[in-house]
């Protein structure tokens, strides 16, 4: 099994769509999340942290349950410049690491 | 200010050859990764430096070896090149305290034929 997993996708959705994805994590050590973004032939960028009571940036809402050990990442108002892939990584015990998910394909049409 | 820079870009080996991956960085990070990334599997950690003078193995160490040469560069080596090593590496860095943010170079794209 691997330590993170993601639907690979890919979701293709229209402009001004909501989209959600999500992922879990086997590791219950882990302390903190993270989501990425990675666009096509590129090194992947912060997108943002992932708080226990859930966090929002502009059109970003992430959310973690511990308990259940998943992460979700959910996208209001699509836009074009959306399309890429997001990826779900997660710190092992001492924070030193990240494991990351092998990602999600997000297409957005106009 | 270039952040985390790699070379080469691009590169093609025969099997069996060797050549080094070079990784710099100028924002004065304690801790430095190497990855490679596969189709459908993610980003995977070979080696990462956690301050100057220390690597340690990450999850598919095999085939390589690291050098932190000081706080700015850490390389990768690959002494006999395999098909199976074809793949987009990524070097990484951040500073230390904690799971915050790593940075990443443009990555070197390799193929061994």
């Amino acid at each position: 099994r691997k330590e993170v997993e993601q639907d690979p996708g890919p979701f293709n959705v229209p402009e001004g769509a909501t989209v959600a994805f999500n992922c879990t994590y086997s590791n219950s050590a882990s302390q903190s999340f993270f989501w990425y973004r990675q666009d096509c032939r590129k090194e992947p960028k912060l997108l943002m942290s992932v708080y226990s009571s859930g966090n929002e940036d502009g059109r970003f809402t992430a959310q973690l349950n511990r308990a259940s050990q998943y992460i979700s990442l959910l996208i209001r108002d699509s836009k074009l410049s959306d399309s890429a892939t997001y990826l779900c990584v997660v710190s092992g015990e001492y924070g030193n690491k990240l494991v990351f998910g092998a990602g999600t394909i997000l297409r957005v049409k106009s | 200010n270039a952040g985390v820079t790699q070379t080469p870009k691009f590169q093609v080996l025969k099997t069996g050859q060797s050549m080094t991956l070079q990784c710099a960085q100028d924002m004065n990070h304690n801790s430095m990764y190497w990855y490679r990334q596969d189709p459908g599997m993610g980003l995977r950690l070979i080696y990462y430096s956690a301050s100057e003078g220390t690597t340690d193995k990450g999850e598919v160490p095999n085939g390589y070896n690291v050098s932190r040469l000081n706080k700015r560069e850490f390389s990768l080596r690959l002494e006999s090149a395999a098909p199976s090593q074809t793949s987009v590496y990524f070097c990484a860095s951040k500073t230390s305290g904690g799971a915050i943010e790593q940075f990443f170079g443009p990555g070197t794209r390799l193929t061994v034929l």
